[in-house]
Parts: C-alpha cells; sequence; structure tokens
C-alpha cells in the first residue's frame, strides 16, 4: 500500500520567514495531495491540497507543489505568523477515498 | 453549519471491557473514517464507510468492528479494550467517495487500564 513519509518531524522559524515541509509517496497512482493542520489540543482541518494534474498551488500564503516525478510533495508558508504554530500532516489518496497520512510536522513560529 | 461529533470526548475503561465511540455528521456525507492518532505515528486508518452498510478495513482494523444504519452515523466498537487501544480516536466524513477533503470530528481519548 502506500506509504508516505513527512521528512521533517519538527521546524522552527522566525516569525516572518518562510517554512517549508516535505513530503514524498510511494504509489505511482495517488493523484491527490491534502495537508492538513492540527493546533495543539485540537482536532485537524483541510488548509490546501493539490492534484496530480497541476504542479503548483497558491492559497494565500500557502504554497504546495508537487513534482510527480520524484514522487515528492510540499507545503510552503510564506510570511509565517505566530497562529503557523501547528502540527501539518501531509497525505496521499488514490481512487478509494483512502488517505494515507505522514507522520506529521511540528511547525514552531518564534516572534 | 458544518460539523462531525463525536461521543463520547474521554472515556476511561477497563481492560476487556467493551467500548462504543459514535460519530455523527450533519453534511449527509456519503463516506465516514474512523482513524487513532498516537504520538509520532501520525493518523492510522482503522476502517472506512462508503454508505450504509457498506464498510470497509482500513490498515489497522484488528481488534476493531464498525456499523453505519444510518447516513448521519457511524459507530466504532472494540470489543474487549486492549491496554494498547489506549489513544486518540478521529472520526471524519467526506462528500462521497471521489471527494478527498475530509471534516474531522474533535476526537475521543480513549484510556484502557
Amino acid at each position: 500500500g502506500e506509504k508516505v513519509e513527512q521528512h521533517e518531524s519538527t521546524l522552527s522559524v522566525r516569525e516572518g520567514d518562510s517554512a517549508v515541509i516535505n513530503c514524498t509517496y510511494t504509489d505511482t497512482a495517488s493523484s491527490y495531495f491534502p495537508w492538513y493542520k492540527q493546533e495543539a489540543g485540537k482536532s485537524l482541518h483541510f488548509v490546501i491540497d493539490i492534484r496530480s494534474n497541476v504542479d503548483r498551488k497558491q492559497s494565500q500564503r500557502l504554497i504546495v507543489l508537487l513534482d510527480k516525478k520524484a514522487k515528492r510533495f510540499s507545503l510552503h508558508i510564506t510570511a509565517t505568523q505566530p497562529e503557523d504554530s501547528a502540527i501539518y500532516f501531509c497525505a496521499a489518496g488514490g481512487s478509494n477515498a483512502k488517505l494515507t497520512f505522514g507522520k506529521g510536522t511540528k511547525l514552531s513560529v518564534k516572534s | 453549519d458544518m460539523k462531525v461529533t463525536q461521543m463520547p470526548r474521554y472515556l476511561i475503561k477497563r481492560m476487556g471491557e467493551n467500548v462504543l465511540l459514535e460519530c455523527g455528521q450533519d453534511m449527509s456525507h456519503e463516506t465516514m473514517y474512523w482513524y487513532r492518532q498516537d504520538p509520532g505515528l501520525g493518523l492510522q486508518l482503522i476502517y472506512i464507510s462508503y454508505d450504509v452498510d457498506s464498510n470497509s478495513e482500513g490498515d489497522i482494523p484488528k481488534g476493531y468492528r464498525v456499523s453505519r444504519k444510518k447516513r448521519e452515523h457511524f459507530s466504532l466498537i472494540l470489543d474487549s479494550a486492549k491496554t494498547n487501544q489506549t489513544s486518540v480516536y478521529f472520526c471524519a466524513s467526506s462528500h462521497d467517495w471521489g471527494s478527498y477533503e475530509q471534516y474531522f470530528g474533535p476526537g475521543t481519548r480513549l484510556t484502557v487500564l
């Protein structure tokens, strides 16, 4: 089955800097790559996604890049703010509505 | 207001007791999920339900079973709970099997002593 590796378990940046979280996946059939955010003690909520028919997507300060050849995708958070501090999960999905999640990256934004 | 609810939010049980975790959604979503989250392991899919009485095993179904008799409700059952089932359990839903965006409930923290 699909395996998703999230490369950074922790990441610390200064407020205003950019943060980059990288993930790789194994199944070439995966076509959907969402990112979820989990704030301390709370549930997960969707932040942004990308499908395999594009290689870049931006939503305000969030940019997702997809390199299908390398089976790699990444989340870029620009101009970070303290409220961006959270655990971010990448995931990969195919045709059966199942998502395989990475283990999460704890992002700390220091002011 | 789109919402996934979970009951109870916290539960303490003894080893060997039965456990029932309930999940509801008010969005008429076809697909529902149960995950468990353990520190350092991310989310692991236990079961997925594509609609009423249409359930499929996820990656770690052993020791769990599910029930979905109404579209808006999805239950997770632990028959004879084990201490290694101590975890935080999340329910999620998505519009249909082709829609990947999942809406998560607040989670249930289960402790099995």
